[in-house]
């Protein structure tokens, strides 16, 4: 599988945008991008996917490097509740559609300053 | 709530007994996935359900590991004659046909 490298760790002030970056140089053409994150005591929960656009929703921002070797989640005004684990994932095109099991590593630990 | 559930949410265990979990997905997702994790790590993927069928089966899966979908709808995870090392975090997500996985909130394992 493709390997994803991550901060272990960052830090940023409330109300203020945060920019998680991802390096995986490795990835391959039907590699798709995920981001999760998970705070403390609760199971991850789905943030955005991309492939080669960038793609906004109304949790984050996904911007995708033009050769695809690293991206960066933008979380636009971050809150205390953004504080969490956020992990940077790459996964192949399920043949029927959707994705195989994750691969997560030990991603970037946010923390909030207030 | 119409989430992911898992049952018990904590389960204490003395070593060598068989534990067995059960996660019920979000109503008509197809897709059911069986994680596990440790303190300080992230989740790693364990195995993977598509209707009733089991699709794939992580290395990670020793023989003592059982996972079943019988209707495709809920699933069990069975952990045979348990091992301190099996003390973790056991998370199951499901998901319709997208990239999009829901995640329930695991059942902790503490072997003693």
């Amino acid at each position: 599988d493709a390997k994803t490298t991550q901060p272990n760790s960052m830090e940023s002030n409330e109300e203020e945008p945060v920019h998680l970056p991802c390096n995986h140089s490795t990835i391959s053409g039907t590699d798709y991008i995920h981001w999760y994150r998970q705070l403390p005591s609760q199971g991850p929960e789905y943030v955005i996917h991309g492939l080669t656009s960038n793609v906004n929703n109304r949790m984050a921002s996904l911007a995708i490097a033009e050769d695809r070797k690293s991206s960066t989640l933008i979380l636009h005004r971050a809150t205390l509740r953004d504080a969490a684990v956020y992990y940077c994932i790459l996964s192949p095109r399920f043949s029927g559609g959707g994705a195989d099991g994750l691969t997560f590593g030990k991603g970037t630990h946010l923390i909030i300053q207030p | 709530d119409t989430g992911v559930s898992q049952n018990p949410r904590h389960k204490i265990t003395k070593r060598g007994q068989n534990v067995t979990f059960r996660c019920d997905p979000i109503s008509e997702h197809n897709r059911l996935y069986w994680y596990r994790q440790t303190l300080g790590q992230g989740p790693e993927f364990l195995t993977y359900f598509q209707n009733e069928a089991q699709l794939e089966k992580s290395r990670l899966l020793s023989d003592r590991f059982s996972a079943e979908r019988p209707k495709g709808s809920f699933s069990t995870l069975e952990i045979q004659r348990t091992e301190q090392g099996d003390s973790a975090m056991y998370l199951c997500a499901s998901s319709l046909v997208s990239m999009k996985q829901f995640f329930g909130p695991g059942t902790r394992l503490t072997v003693l």
